[in-house]
Formats: C-alpha cells, structure tokens, sequence
C-alpha cells in the first residue's frame, strides 16, 4: 500500500498555465509539506500543513496555493507557470508538529515548464 | 542561508567497500537525519541521531554526530550495488523555523 502518493508523476506544461498536484497520505499523519527539487538536487521547503492549518509558509511567490480540505491531503495549486518553476515537487508528511520525527515522502511529481 | 553541506558531492566505489558522507551545518540542532533517495524516487529516512547522542547504528549504517564541530558522518559498511543513491542529511535548527533543512546531498554510485 503506498503511504504518500501524489499525481500526476508527470507533468508539462506551457508557461502562463494554471496546474495542480495533488498528495493524499494514508498514514494517519497530523502534519504534511511540500518540498521544491531543483535540478541541482537542493530540496526546499515550501509549505506545512498540520491538521489543515497552514504551519510553515517559505517565500514561496503567491502565484503557489496549497489547500488542505482534510488531514490526509494537501494538494498544491500554481497559477500562471513559469519556466523557473520547473523542478520535481515532492509531498511528505510526519507524525504530529514534532519537526524531530521523520518525514515519508511521496514518489514526486516532476514539473516541467516549456 | 543553507543549514546542511554534503561532503563529497559524488562518490564512487566498489561493492564490498565502506562509503562515508559527511554533513557540516551552521546553527545549533535538535537532531540531525540521513535520508536516502533513489534516482525519480522521493526520499527515504534512514536514521535520526539527537544533539546529546555521539553515535548510532543501524543495520549496515553509522551515524557520528560532533556538536562542536557541527558536523555528522553517514558509514555504509560493505556496500552494495543497491546502496547506490543520493544520500542528504537534514538538519532541525534549535531556533528559527520548525522545519527540516536538507543539504545538496552526496551521490553514491557503488559499482558490482
């Protein structure tokens, strides 16, 4: 059973679109983020969420909105794509705020931008 | 600015033999954690080790924390093809945001 999932895998678009990614956990987890790849590797918080509140908010430009209608998911809306925000998305979550406890990432969702 | 640096960026060895990563950060942590992330994989937790802990092991795995050198160290013994992966350590920063902060990571290709 996979324990964070997200989709699409895949994802191209062309610049100036509006796309979603959506991430679901069925761990029973209390808390979930959204982290940035880039195509150096360097991975960057975006956003936390705990129990639908939003906890950590990096500075990510407006045109990112993540909207948590349950615990178990957290999705992550982009409008107006740009090519910069090509990189590889990946959704993790984590037993309650504690930052300590591990984190379980989804496959990821690889964004391209054209 | 970025909490955790992985030394070195890539390494390359035969199966059979030890591989060490290294972490240098900046600020005072909490704990520090390795995860492991296969090629168009997300990442996987490997260990955690906390500030006032000087070692640990799991498996094939040692981790060593030095608090006043604020540096950590990742030995996989007796590597295998299959343990060829990035590999980052994430740091949890005593103050500021309550986030995990990953490095760049080290890219281990151990070869059969």
């Amino acid at each position: 059973d996979t324990a964070v999932s997200q989709t699409p895998k895949y994802l191209v678009t062309q610049m100036g679109n509006d796309k979603s990614i959506k991430c679901e956990q069925n761990l029973g987890h209390d808390t979930m983020y959204w982290y940035k790849q880039d195509s150096k590797k360097f991975l960057k918080i975006m956003f936390s969420y705990n129990n639908k509140e939003l906890i950590i908010n990096e500075t990510v430009p407006n045109r990112f909105s993540p909207k948590s209608p349950d615990k178990a998911h957290l999705n992550l809306h982009i409008n107006s794509l740009e090519l910069g925000d090509s990189a590889v998305y990946f959704c993790a979550s984590s037993h309650g705020r504690d930052r300590s406890l591990e984190q379980y990432f989804g496959p990821g969702t690889r964004l391209t931008v054209t | 600015s970025q909490q955790g640096e992985e030394d070195p960026q890539a390494l390359s060895i035969q199966e059979g033999e030890n591989a060490t990563m290294n972490c240098s950060y900046k600020t005072s942590i909490n704990n520090l954690q390795w995860y492991r992330q296969n090629s168009g994989r997300g990442l996987v937790h490997l260990i955690l080790i906390r500030s006032n802990e000087r070692e640990k092991h799991s498996g094939r795995l040692r981790v060593t924390l030095d608090t006043s050198k604020k540096s950590s160290s990742l030995l996989i013994t007796a590597s295998r093809a299959a343990d060829t992966a990035s590999y980052f350590c994430a740091t949890d920063a005593r103050s500021g945001y309550s986030t995990l902060t990953f490095g760049k990571g080290t890219m281990l290709l151990v070869s059969p």
